[in-house]
């Protein structure tokens, strides 16, 4: 079946940093969709990407849609310390099911 | 507008029960999504329920069963639970556009299902 490779598992930040986690899939996607997940919450959506190629803005996050359908990047600028959590992309198939990729735990450098 | 609403949040049931969860989605959606949630096999999806229809399906054993109301609110029900049927069940909700597209899906808080 589909599967997405989400990279990098975790990273540490650093406040003021800028990150960047990428996923990939063998399959081509309609939609890509990032989310933010938070302890003992659902995903919360950030950003959902319909077009190749497209570049989408949320404040301090950007995402873009890959040209291939089958990749996809989310950046965070200048990353503050409630920016930690987990963050997944999904892409979406037409029939509407998600497909997950395993996340990017974000923490804080100690 | 009210987001999608999963209840009970927690839930902790023994080997062999049954258990049913339930999802009210925003208002105006009408398709309705469930998915599994766990460490070692993260988000997982479950099925996706349309005009109280079943669109599609995942690769969940005949346990995993669910069913959508008129009002579009949705129940999924897990029979002969199973230790490993412990995870987070998330609910989500989409607008459907034409051609049977559906928009970005919005998730509930989810229930935390423990089997003992």
């Amino acid at each position: 079946g589909q599967q997405l490779n989400q990279s990098p598992q975790s990273m540490f930040i650093q406040e003021g940093e800028d990150v960047s986690m990428n996923c990939t899939s063998s399959s081509i996607f309609n939609t890509w969709l990032w989310y933010k997940q938070d302890p003992g919450e659902g995903p919360v959506l950030l950003i959902a990407l319909y077009k190749a190629g497209e570049l989408t803005s949320n404040g301090r996050l950007t995402a873009q849609f890959g040209i291939t359908r089958k990749d996809s990047f989310l950046n965070i600028s200048a990353s503050i310390p409630s920016d930690v959590g987990i963050y997944f992309c999904a892409g979406q198939l037409r029939q509407g099911n998600l497909i997950f990729g395993k996340g990017t735990k974000l923490s804080v450098k100690p | 507008k009210a987001g999608v609403t999963q209840t009970p949040r927690y839930l902790i049931k023994t080997r062999g029960q049954q258990v049913t969860l339930s999802c009210s989605p925003i208002s105006g959606h009408r398709s309705v999504s469930w998915y599994q949630q766990t460490p070692g096999q993260g988000l997982q999806f479950l099925f996706e329920y349309f005009s109280e229809t079943q669109r599609n399906k995942g690769n969940f054993p005949g346990r995993f069963s669910g069913r959508q109301f008129s009002n579009s609110r949705s129940e999924m029900n897990v029979s002969t639970l199973e230790l490993g049927d412990s995870a987070l069940y998330l609910c989500a909700s989409s607008f459907t556009r034409g051609k049977g597209m559906n928009t970005e899906a919005f998730f509930g808080q989810g229930t935390r299902l423990t089997v003992v």
